[in-house]
């Protein structure tokens, strides 16, 4: 079985630009979770989908935008990009939101100029 | 106060130590997940659990609902361990994940 894919590894953006961030969910899973890592700090939830369907969403404004596909997989869109969206992004997929745990990708490190 | 506590934040060992990281959290939750994270970002799970204990090769996790406090026991430290560990709960209708700032461990040769 496939683990949890993340595109691009790294990536840098000029404040007030758009960037996507990708990410494949292992196989048979059907839920995604977006978490952003500010350095030095734990994880912090933006928003999960499961289903196609937003299942939830953090402290983040809405210029942090998501989507299901059919296959599961995901995108996180950030607009107007800030400085202080800096950080590693990790993606974590799970069956049925988390009755088997949780897999992670190894992130996208997002670093803004 | 944060909702998952960690402690140390920073552990330096000798090899062959047994390592114990703690846990302590405030809210209700559905169960409570150790997390590894090595240099680069990358995190793998390492135990989920919502009651008693779990054991994987020299790694051992236990959890006290009442208590709301885990450990994260390393039998014979080695320092390929050497990474940072993380607590986190789960809950709410979504199960989405809260984190602690994570345990910074050393295992010196």
């Amino acid at each position: 079985e496939t683990g949890v894919t993340q595109s691009p590894t790294h990536l840098i953006k000029t404040r007030g630009q758009q960037v996507t961030l990708r990410c494949s969910s292992q196989s048979g899973h059907n839920t995604v979770s977006w978490y952003q890592q500010a350095l030095g700090q734990g994880p912090q939830f933006i928003f999960q989908y499961y289903r196609e369907e937003e299942n939830g969403r953090g402290n983040f404004p809405p210029r942090f935008s998501g989507l299901q596909f059919p296959n599961y997989s995901s995108e996180l869109n950030v607009n107007a990009l800030e400085l202080d969206d800096s950080a590693l992004y990790l993606c974590a997929s799970s069956l049925e939101q988390e009755i088997y745990g949780y897999t992670f990708g190894s992130g996208t490190r997002l670093t803004v100029v | 106060k944060n909702e998952v506590e960690q402690s140390p934040q920073n552990l330096t060992a000798q090899e062959g130590e047994f390592i114990t990281i703690n846990c302590s959290y405030s809210v209700g939750i559905s169960a409570l997940h150790w997390l590894q994270q090595h240099p680069g970002g990358g995190i793998v799970s390492l135990f989920m659990l919502s009651s008693g204990k779990k054991k994987h090769g020299r790694l051992i996790a236990t959890i006290n609902i009442q208590e709301k406090h885990s450990s994260l026991h390393i039998t014979a430290s080695h320092p390929r361990d050497s990474a940072v560990y993380i607590c986190a709960v789960s809950g709410g209708s979504n199960y989405k994940l809260t984190f602690g700032k994570g345990t910074l461990l050393t295992v010196n040769p």
